[in-house]
């Protein structure tokens, strides 16, 4: 079964502060993974996924095959990234696939 | 805005009861995907249709059964409901049918509220 967990609930840090929000999964497949935002009183958003290796709003993310993570990172925590994050696991297999969310992890910026 | 529009935003209904949630997709856009969002298990994958058909599921009840009609919006049908049915209700769009060839555009969703 796949599963993905998000070890925080909630994570504080400080304005400037670096910030990693951690992703662990588990599939015996080959992963699609996302990362998924949900800013307050906004609709839920694709923050990235990691076949795009791309950087958006400063946050990247590896996939640690090795270690099964697929941690968010920013160098610099802006007070506007404060928000709900999730990370969700695709599974194909034919014409059946799954996305899995974790519980999500929520995070805020202090000044 | 992302376009996805869900009706009604709020539903307070008793159990054992039935309701039907309505999505409509951005234009353009083929697939639909229904969620729950739900304190205890977090945000789930229910269904998926694509161009009118059923193309994935995931946990799902027996008590649900959703359907996308030909001019793509689609019905979530929750039936004989139970408290534990009380969730925030999800629907989301993209352009193809793989869950992450395309960007999913989700809807503000559907607050269910079971009494």
């Amino acid at each position: 079964a796949q599963r993905v967990t998000q070890p925080e609930k909630l994570l504080s840090v400080f304005k400037g502060a670096p910030v990693e929000l951690k992703c662990n999964y588990s599939y015996s497949g080959s992963p699609e993974l996302f990362w998924y935002v949900q800013y307050s009183r906004q609709r839920l958003q694709l923050l990235l996924r990691h076949i795009s290796r791309e950087s958006i709003k400063g946050f990247t993310a590896d996939l640690n095959k090795g270690e099964t993570s697929f941690h968010l990172k920013k160098p610099f925590a802006q007070e506007e990234d404060s928000a709900m994050y999730y990370c969700a696991l695709g599974r194909s297999g034919g014409s059946n696939y799954k996305l899995t969310f974790g519980k999500g992890t929520l995070l805020t910026v202090n000044p | 805005d992302s376009g996805v529009t869900q009706t009604p935003k709020h539903l307070i209904t008793a159990t054992g009861q039935r309701v039907t949630l309505r999505c409509s997709p951005r234009s353009g856009d083929l697939s639909v995907y229904w969620y729950q969002q739900s304190l205890d298990q977090g945000l789930q994958f229910l269904i998926q249709y694509y161009n009118g058909e059923e193309r994935a599921k995931g946990n799902i009840l027996e008590r649900f059964s959703a359907q996308q009609f030909p001019d793509l919006h689609s019905e979530l049908n929750l039936s004989s409901l139970e408290l534990g049915d009380s969730a925030l209700y999800f629907c989301a769009s993209s352009v193809g049918g793989g869950a992450w060839d395309y960007e999913q555009y989700f809807g503000p969703g559907t607050r269910l509220t079971v009494t």
